[in-house]
């Protein structure tokens, strides 16, 4: 069965320190990988998706980066967290085409 | 362009009531559109899809949803609502590539005993 983990579960961060958040799925081949951000309430902004390793495309700038290092891993990062950063990250897979989503469970992040 | 319209930010109902959560999308092209539900704090879940074919689909924990290209709608239904899908649900589309997921503003659905 596929499982699919983000870490961490929670961050607080000071603005302008760096982050780096997590995901990775086993038990799936070179699956579409995706990042996307929800603020408190609000609905979910994608902001990134690869489709292979070492390809990512960019959909939404908030002065964020992804990577993609190995098939089974994404990962979110940028060098300067603002407070505009704060909200839910939720990372998910799918097959392509039109393949449902499977979503992880979230990382909340507060930048204070 | 792709868009996703929900219209109802909240809707209250009381268990065992029926339940319709409103969704209208555009777009130009072949579609899937789906209805994903989130609890409080958690992740997404899969609830259905349509792509083509019969325009009422069924899902998990007997939700359906029906597609009208005439109304560009998809709404979600449920004959007799239980507490637990108390929930917010949130209308999707996105296009032939499946690259891109789109969702909509999402619409709250308290369920009253």
């Amino acid at each position: 069965a596929q499982t699919i983990h983000q870490w961490p579960v929670a961050e607080i961060k000071a603005v302008g320190s760096p982050l780096s958040l997590g995901c990775t799925i086993k038990g799936k081949s070179s699956p579409n990988l995706y990042w996307y951000w929800q603020a408190t309430g609000g609905t979910l902004q994608q902001l990134f998706y690869s489709i292979t390793v070492g390809q990512v495309e960019s959909v939404v700038q908030l002065n964020l980066s992804a990577s993609r290092p190995k098939d089974d891993q994404f990962i979110l990062s940028t060098e300067k967290l603002l407070l505009s950063h704060s909200g839910f990250y939720l990372c998910a897979w799918s097959l392509g085409g039109g393949s449902d989503y499977t979503f992880g469970s979230g990382t909340r992040l507060l930048v204070i | 362009t792709q868009t996703v319209s929900q219209s109802d930010a909240h809707v209250t109902v009381f268990e065992g009531d029926s339940v319709e959560l409103r969704c209208n999308y555009s777009y130009g092209g072949s579609i899937y559109l789906s209805w994903y539900i989130q609890h409080h704090g958690r992740g997404l879940q899969f609830l259905l899809k349509y792509y083509s074919g019969n325009p009422v689909v069924q899902g998990v924990n007997g939700f359906e949803a029906e597609f009208s290209k005439s109304d560009s709608s998809f709404h979600l239904r449920k004959a007799s609502v239980h507490w637990s899908d108390s929930a917010v649900y949130f209308c999707a589309v996105t296009g032939g590539s499946g690259n891109k997921l789109i969702f909509g503003t999402g619409t709250l659905l308290s369920v009253k005993p």
